[in-house]
C-alpha cells in the first residue's frame, strides 16, 4: 500500500502558484519524498525529491515539514501544461532496490 | 542524453495470444523496472531487472515474465493474454543503486 495521502483533485488558475500537499506520517528516517507527475497517458515524469531540507529545481520547489510527516510541492507559476496527476511517493534511496509504490495522486487542473 | 524508449507504442492483440514489449534504458543505467497501469488498479510494479537478473518482483501471475540483455535493454512478455491485461505498460530505468527512476512513454496494449 502507498505510504502517502494526497487530495484527489485541485484547481489552480494559470500564472498562480500551485501548492500540492502530501501526508506521509509513517515516513522513516531514511526515506526520501519523491514527486512525479503524469500527463494524460504518458509516462510519469520525475519532478523533484528530498530528504529533510527544502529543495528547488527548475520545475518546482519541495517543502518538507520539520517532523517530515508532510510535504508540499510548489509549482510557482502554473501553466496549462502543468495539468496532470501528481504523485507523492516515499522511498528509501541509495543502495536500495525498493520499487516505487504509487498511490492515487492528485489531479491538478490548471484553468485559464 | 536520450531518455527511456519503449517499443511499440501501441499494440492490439486478441485473447490467448502472447506479446513482447521492449524497453531501452537511459545510457549507463543498469536497472530496468516494469509497471502496469490500469484505470482500476493504478500503477503497479511488475518486476525489476539488474545485470540480467530479476532482482525484485511484484504480485503478478507467471504469465508475466521478462528478461534483460547484456546491454541493459529489457523485454517483457505476457503469454495467454486476457482482456484484463489491457493496460499502459511502463518501464523505468535507473543506475541500479536505488536512485531516481526515469520512465519511458509506455506501450498501450489493448486485448480484444
Amino acid at each position: 500500500d502507498a505510504k502517502t495521502t494526497q487530495p484527489p483533485s485541485m484547481d489552480c488558475a494559470e500564472g498562480r502558484a500551485a501548492n500540492l500537499p502530501c501526508n506521509h506520517s509513517t515516513i522513516s528516517g531514511n526515506e526520501y519524498v519523491y514527486w512525479y507527475r503524469q500527463i494524460h497517458s504518458q509516462g510519469p515524469q520525475y519532478i523533484i525529491h528530498g530528504l529533510k531540507n527544502n529543495e528547488t529545481n527548475e520545475m518546482a520547489s519541495l517543502i518538507i515539514t520539520e517532523d517530515r510527516k508532510s510535504s508540499t510541492l510548489i509549482l510557482p507559476h502554473a501553466t496549462l501544461r502543468d495539468t496532470a496527476v501528481y504523485y507523492c511517493i516515499v522511498r528509501v534511496a541509495r543502495y536500495n532496490t525498493d520499487k516505487l509504490i504509487f498511490g492515487t495522486g492528485t489531479r491538478l487542473q490548471v484553468f485559464p | 542524453k536520450a531518455g527511456v524508449t519503449q517499443t511499440p507504442r501501441y499494440l492490439i492483440k486478441t485473447r490467448g495470444q502472447q506479446v513482447t514489449l521492449s524497453c531501452s534504458p537511459i545510457s549507463g543505467h543498469r536497472s530496468v523496472s516494469w509497471y502496469q497501469q490500469t484505470p482500476g488498479q493504478g500503477l503497479q510494479f511488475l518486476f525489476e531487472y539488474f545485470s540480467e537478473t530479476q532482482r525484485n518482483k511484484g504480485n503478478f501471475p507467471g504469465r508475466f515474465s521478462g528478461r534483460q540483455f547484456s546491454n541493459s535493454r529489457s523485454e517483457m512478455n505476457v503469454s495467454t493474454l486476457e482482456l484484463g491485461d489491457s493496460a499502459l505498460y511502463l518501464c523505468a530505468s535507473d543506475s541500479g543503486e536505488g536512485d531516481t527512476q526515469y520512465f519511458g512513454p509506455g506501450t498501450r496494449l489493448t486485448v480484444l
